[in-house]
This record gives C-alpha cells, sequence and structure tokens, in this order.
C-alpha cells in the first residue's frame, strides 16, 4: 500500500534555528498538507498545496514557515528560526484530488530546545 | 468559533464488547466527515467517512453514524480488539478549501 514517507523520524534542535521536515507524498498525489499535534492536544491544520503554490494555510503558519516542493517527489516545511511552542508532531500527508480523506505520513517529532 | 469536539476524552471497554465513540461538531455547512485512528507514534490513520447526504455508513466492523439535526456523529466498533486501542479523531471538512478540523480525540482502551 502506498505511504507518505516523512524523515527524520525525530529532530532536535536548539531555539533560534532553522529546520527543514521532509515528507515524500504518495506518488499520483496532486494535494499536499502539512499539519501538527502538540504533544497531547489535538492535529491542527497548517497549510495545503497545490499546483505549486500555497492554497491555504492558518493564523500558525506564520513568516516563520515555508513550504516547498523543489522536485517532482519531496515536499518540505522549513521553519525558520524554531521556537520552544514549535515542538510539536508535524504530518505530512497527500490526497490525489476531490473531496476526499488524504494519507498521513507517520510524522516528524520537532523538539526545540 | 467553529469546532470540533468529543464527549468522551477516554473510553476502556472488555475485549469483545461494541465501542461507541462520539463527536458533535458546530458547524451546518460541514459536508464531509472522517474517522481518524492513530495509535501511538503514527500519524492519523483513515477508518471511513461519510458526507452529509447519507445518515449511516458501514465498514468492516465500523459503522459511522451521522446526525445532521443535532450535529453529532459517532464511530461504533463492533467486537472490539485489543488491537482497536488507539486515539480516535473525527474530523469535520467545513465546505472551505480542503482542510479538516480535527477534534480533541478520545482514547480508547481495550481490555483483554
Amino acid at each position: 500500500e502506498p505511504e507518505v514517507t516523512q524523515t527524520p523520524s525525530h529532530q532536535v534542535t536548539q531555539m533560534g534555528q532553522e529546520v527543514i521536515l521532509r515528507c515524500v507524498p504518495i506518488s499520483n498525489h496532486l494535494y499536499f498538507y502539512w499539519y501538527r499535534q502538540i504533544l497531547g492536544q489535538k492535529v491542527e491544520f497548517l497549510v495545503s498545496f497545490y499546483n505549486n503554490e500555497i492554497s491555504e494555510k492558518s493564523e500558525i503558519f506564520d513568516d516563520q514557515f515555508s513550504v516547498e516542493r523543489p522536485d517532482g517527489s519531496n515536499f518540505t516545511l522549513k521553519i525558520r528560526s524554531t521556537k520552544l511552542e514549535d515542538s510539536a508532531m508535524y504530518f505530512c500527508a497527500s490526497k490525489r484530488g476531490g473531496a476526499a480523506g488524504y494519507t498521513f505520513g507517520s510524522g516528524t517529532r520537532l523538539t526545540v530546545v | 468559533g467553529e469546532s470540533v469536539g468529543l464527549h468522551l476524552p477516554t473510553l476502556s471497554v472488555q475485549e469483545g464488547d461494541n465501542s461507541i465513540i462520539n463527536c458533535a461538531y458546530s458547524n451546518s455547512a460541514s459536508d464531509y466527515f472522517i474517522w481518524y485512528k492513530q495509535e501511538s507514534g503514527k500519524g492519523p490513520q483513515f477508518i471511513i467517512d461519510i458526507r452529509s447526504n447519507m445518515d449511516k455508513r458501514q465498514g468492516q466492523r465500523v459503522t459511522v453514524l451521522l446526525n445532521k439535526t443535532v450535529k453529532h456523529l459517532s464511530l461504533q466498533i463492533a467486537a472490539t480488539q485489543p488491537g482497536d486501542s488507539a486515539v480516535y479523531f473525527c474530523a469535520e471538512n467545513q465546505g472551505t478549501g480542503n482542510q479538516f478540523y480535527f477534534g480533541t480525540g478520545t482514547s480508547l482502551t481495550v481490555i483483554p
């Protein structure tokens, strides 16, 4: 069964450092998403990406965040200057299209110290 | 603001019993709902979905019921197994964009 792959599984970084979280969506999917989940809390939408541009973003997704699809397979989330409160699980998701559910990756646990 | 919420944060059931997990939503414009299962250390996994033009949908051992009148969604798991132990989220598509709004989650523990 096709999977969404995320790397690394765990990232520890110092406050103020830049991090890049990587995702390889399912190959024939067209819509890509980043969500995050702070420990013990609900899954929160960050951003959606379609046709090489951001289609929607939440209030969480401020100027410190950016996304990129540098080639035909990778989808990255960059946090320019990490803060302690950025510590969370970050999930990438993708879907083929239409009003359907999407497939999530296993997540990257980001710990900012 | 709009929200998706769960009535019970934790639920413990005996193996073999049926489980019912509930979810309330507040946006009448929501037209698509998904139940996700999240095991420890993993991403949410799709279980079953339902559109607003339906009130019931069945899968393998799972049934989702939608009551639009009271904006309520439930997930029924038949003959619950230890492998069903996880956190269950309902997620709501509010008819704008493709993002889903997730509830807080219910932790289901199956007692062998």
